[in-house]
């Protein structure tokens, strides 16, 4: 059964910092990996997808890497604005299925 | 392209009472999945359909029913409602595996409170 765990449940940063969230997840048999970002109260909002072929992906100020092998990836966002604040959770597909397992996500905030 | 759309937005129901949440899919995309996400936790999935038919559930009890259209919008029904149902109703639609890196897309979610 596939776990996800995201680590740190909660960050706080002042503005400007460069940070990284992580995610490890326990079936290192999947196809990719999902992060997405949540407002309080709303939907998700698909950030990046990595396929398992794939070492990392980047999109602006985000950069995610993945790591099969070992179980994880990070989620770098570089120079953070109040904006980024947010949670954020990474997802992977259980098994060979389009069932998506999230991690409990990690809430951001970023002070002005 | 419209992306996915949910309705209601919120809803209040008494407990043992019967509710249908909607979902539209986004342009193109034949399956649709269900989550739901309590309170600080990551979404659960309920179950999936591909092209009209259920193509798997998650640990979720038969009260949790859901229906795909030939137009592939979704409804997700839970009959007999416990406390334990209030949560955000998410939907997710995507390209089958194999096509275009079956990224999942999200609507805004229903709100669903039971007292």
């Amino acid at each position: 059964k596939q776990e996800v765990t995201q680590i740190p449940a909660a960050l706080s940063v002042p503005e400007g910092e460069n940070l990284v969230l992580n995610c490890s997840f326990t079936d290192s048999a999947i196809y990719n990996l999902q992060w997405f970002r949540q407002d309080p109260g709303k939907g998700l909002t698909s950030l990046l997808l990595i396929q398992s072929s794939q070492r990392e992906q980047t999109s602006g100020r985000l950069n995610a890497s993945l790591d099969k092998s070992s179980g994880r990836s990070t989620l770098y966002i570089a120079a953070s604005q109040p904006g980024d604040s947010a949670t954020y959770l990474c997802a992977v597909p259980q098994g060979g299925s389009e069932k998506l397992v999230f991690g409990k996500g990690t809430k951001l905030t970023v002070n002005p | 392209e419209t992306g996915v759309t949910q309705s209601p937005t919120h809803l209040i129901k008494t407990r043992g009472q019967q509710v249908t949440l909607r979902c539209s899919s986004q342009s193109g995309h034949n399956t649709v999945s269900w989550y739901q996400q309590a309170l600080g936790q990551g979404p659960q999935f309920i179950f999936q359909y591909y092209r009209e038919e259920e193509n798997g559930r998650g640990n979720f009890p038969p009260r949790f029913s859901g229906l795909q259209f030939p137009n592939y919008s979704s409804e997700l029904n839970v009959n007999a409602l416990e406390l334990d149902d209030s949560a955000l109703y998410l939907c997710a639609s995507s390209l089958p595996r194999g096509r275009a890196r079956n990224e999942q897309y999200f609507g805004p979610g229903t709100r669903l409170t039971v007292t």
